[in-house]
Order: C-alpha cells, then sequence, then structure tokens
C-alpha cells in the first residue's frame, strides 16, 4: 500500500501562491493520487486529482513528476478562506478499495 | 438535498454501551465508507462497502460493525463502547472505490464518558 508524507503544517500570507509536497515513494502503477480539502467541523472535500503530469482545475493545480513518486498540490493567491487541512490520498481507480490518507497538512493563511 | 448524511451529529455516552451511527447517500454510488478521525486530526479509514460487500476492514477491534441494508445505506454499530473511541466519524460515498472522488458526510462526534 502506498503511505504517503506531507509536511505537518504551512504558513502563508493572503495572496500568494502556496505549493504543499506529498511523498508517495511506494506507490503502485494503478495508483491515482488525489488531494482532499477540510475545514474544523466538516467532512473532507474533493480538490483534486491526477496521475501524471499536470491537472488544473478552478480551484487548484496538481503537479506529478514523471517518476509520481511525489506530487505538489498549487493554490494560486490564497485567501483567509483556504485556512485548512489538506490531504494527500494515493488509491487505485480501477476496481481496487484501498486508499490511505496521509496525516494531512495544516495551512494557515494570514492576513 | 444533502449527498451524504448521518445521524447523530452528536453521541454522548457512558462506557459499556451500544451506539449506533446511521449513514445514508442519495448519490446512487456503489462504495461506501467509513472513517475515524481522532482529537490529533488523523483520518483513518474503518471500513468500506461496495454493493453490500464489506472490502476493507483496517485491523478494525470487532466491537465496530458495519450494516448495510442496502446500497445507499451504511450504519456503523459499535459495541462495549471505550474511552479510546471517544473521536469524529465520517461516513464517506464513492462512485466505485480507491481513487474515486469521496463525498463526506458531516460527521458525527462520539464521545465516551
Amino acid at each position: 500500500l502506498a503511505k504517503t508524507t506531507q509536511p505537518i503544517s504551512m504558513d502563508s500570507y493572503e495572496g500568494q501562491e502556496v505549493n504543499i509536497t506529498c511523498s508517495h515513494n511506494n506507490i503502485a502503477t494503478n495508483d491515482y493520487i488525489t488531494w482532499y480539502q477540510q475545514f474544523p467541523s466538516q467532512g473532507p472535500r474533493f480538490i483534486i486529482q491526477g496521475y501524471k503530469t499536470k491537472v488544473t482545475n478552478e480551484v487548484a493545480s496538481l503537479f506529478i513528476p514523471a517518476d509520481r513518486k511525489s506530487s505538489t498540490l498549487s493554490l494560486p493567491r490564497v485567501s483567509l478562506s483556504d485556512t485548512a487541512v489538506y490531504y494527500c490520498l494515493v488509491g487505485e481507480n480501477t476496481g481496487g478499495f484501498k486508499t490511505i490518507f496521509g496525516a494531512g497538512t495544516r495551512l494557515f493563511v494570514k492576513a | 438535498d444533502t449527498a451524504v448524511s448521518q445521524t447523530p451529529k452528536y453521541l454522548v455516552t457512558q462506557m459499556g454501551n451500544d451506539k449506533s451511527i446511521k449513514c445514508e447517500q442519495n448519490l446512487g454510488h456503489d462504495t461506501m465508507y467509513w472513517y475515524k478521525q481522532d482529537s490529533k486530526k488523523f483520518l483513518k479509514i474503518m471500513f468500506s462497502y461496495n454493493n453490500k460487500e464489506l472490502i476493507i476492514n483496517e485491523t478494525v477491534p470487532n466491537r465496530f460493525s458495519p450494516k448495510s441494508p442496502d446500497k445507499a445505506h451504511l450504519n456503523l454499530h459499535i459495541n462495549s463502547l471505550e474511552l479510546g473511541d471517544s473521536a469524529v466519524y465520517f461516513c464517506a460515498s464513492s462512485l466505485m472505490g480507491g481513487g474515486d472522488e469521496q463525498f463526506f458526510g458531516p460527521g458525527t462526534r462520539l464521545t465516551v464518558l
């Protein structure tokens, strides 16, 4: 099972770009990389998912190098409301059911 | 309109009691999950159900038993509650499994006294 490692916490200021890197050295061929966001007292919410190279949506970008042993979630121009815990998740997307959440990265956005 | 709902939102009980938490999803998903989030905020999967079949049991004590009467429901029953069971329990669902986007419920905060 591919486990993930993320920084415990990060600080940023409003308007800055934030990059959170996740290590997943044992990622399997069929594994996808997914990021979730969790606010206090709420369940996690899907942000973005990718397999390799780069994925971008209206919320974030996900950069995945060729070896796929890590991935970087990029949040452009963060605001105070982006203060949350961000989880990196690695799991199969082709019928397997083993997914593991990492410990998460607590992002603090300051004014 | 709620995609994944859980009841109750808060549950306070004494050690040794038996309790259940209910979960329902109206998304037509095939897979449902239960997660436990402890005081340190680690999110750990407990169970995964696909089409009424248990797929994952992540070494959870057998005091915990998931029950799925149909594809839209996955209830969590806990016997002989212990202090260490205090946590927030999240239900989630996904179209299939694995890396599919999971939709989480609002959570149930369980406090064992």
